[in-house]
């Protein structure tokens, strides 16, 4: 079964500096999807990011990019110029290419940003 | 106009009741999902349907019922509330020229 790992329960950032959430899977497959979703307070999950295994290239939205490196197994997320309204919960998600698509999610990041 | 509606948002209750919590998609999307979001705020996937087939039933309780009369709707009801009911729920849709899953508000449910 896959797994998904977030190791950093908390982080803060100072506003306008960098951060980076850390995500960690676990799969057999070979094909794949990984996300990023933010949670504010209002508990709306709104997607950040969105990378498909078979690209080489690291997803990038603007403040928002991802560090891909699918031999590792890991996937994080760095937030650039970070802003208050980035202050939210942070879920990683995986999600196969075929067959059963649920979401499997890590445990979350919740990350503050100090003004 | 929102995308993926949920009703009520919010819902106390005590235990032992039944309950329904409801779940609107002007997407078009094909496949529909619900999600249990714990105290922990840890996400799990419950149901999924496309077509208004279930595919996925990821052992939950018999005591939930999911219903999708139509590709635009998918109900979740609850009979004989639980304590350990007590979470957010929330809906989700995809379609399938998309890997995306787009999220509903969700519902907090409490049971006393």
């Amino acid at each position: 079964a896959q797994t998904v790992t977030q190791s950093q329960p908390e982080m803060s950032v100072q506003e306008a500096e960098t951060v980076t959430l850390s995500c960690t899977y676990d799969t057999s497959e070979s094909d794949y999807y990984l996300f990023w979703y933010k949670q504010p307070p209002s508990r709306q999950m709104i997607l950040v990011i969105r990378q498909e295994a078979y690209k080489q290239q690291n997803a990038t939205e603007n403040r928002f990019s991802v560090n891909f490196q699918k031999a590792a197994k890991s996937f994080s997320l760095k937030i650039s110029d970070s802003q208050l309204g980035d202050a939210a919960m942070y879920f990683c998600a995986y999600r196969r290419l075929f067959g059963n698509e649920k979401l499997t999610f890590g445990t979350g990041t919740r990350l503050t940003i100090i003004p | 106009d929102t995308a993926v509606s949920q009703t009520p948002k919010y819902l106390v209750t005590q235990m032992g009741n039944d309950k329904s919590i409801k779940c609107e998609q002007n997407l078009g999307h094909d496949t529909m999902y619900w999600y249990k979001q714990d105290s922990k705020k840890f996400l799990k996937i419950m149901f999924s349907y496309n077509n208004k087939e279930l595919i996925i039933n990821e052992t939950v309780p018999n005591r939930f019922s999911p219903k999708s009369p139509d590709k635009a709707h998918l109900n979740l009801h609850i009979n004989s509330l639980e304590l350990g009911d007590s979470a957010v729920y929330f809906c989700a849709c995809r379609g399938v020229d998309t890997d995306t899953q787009y999220f509903g508000p969700g519902t907090r449910l409490t049971v006393l």
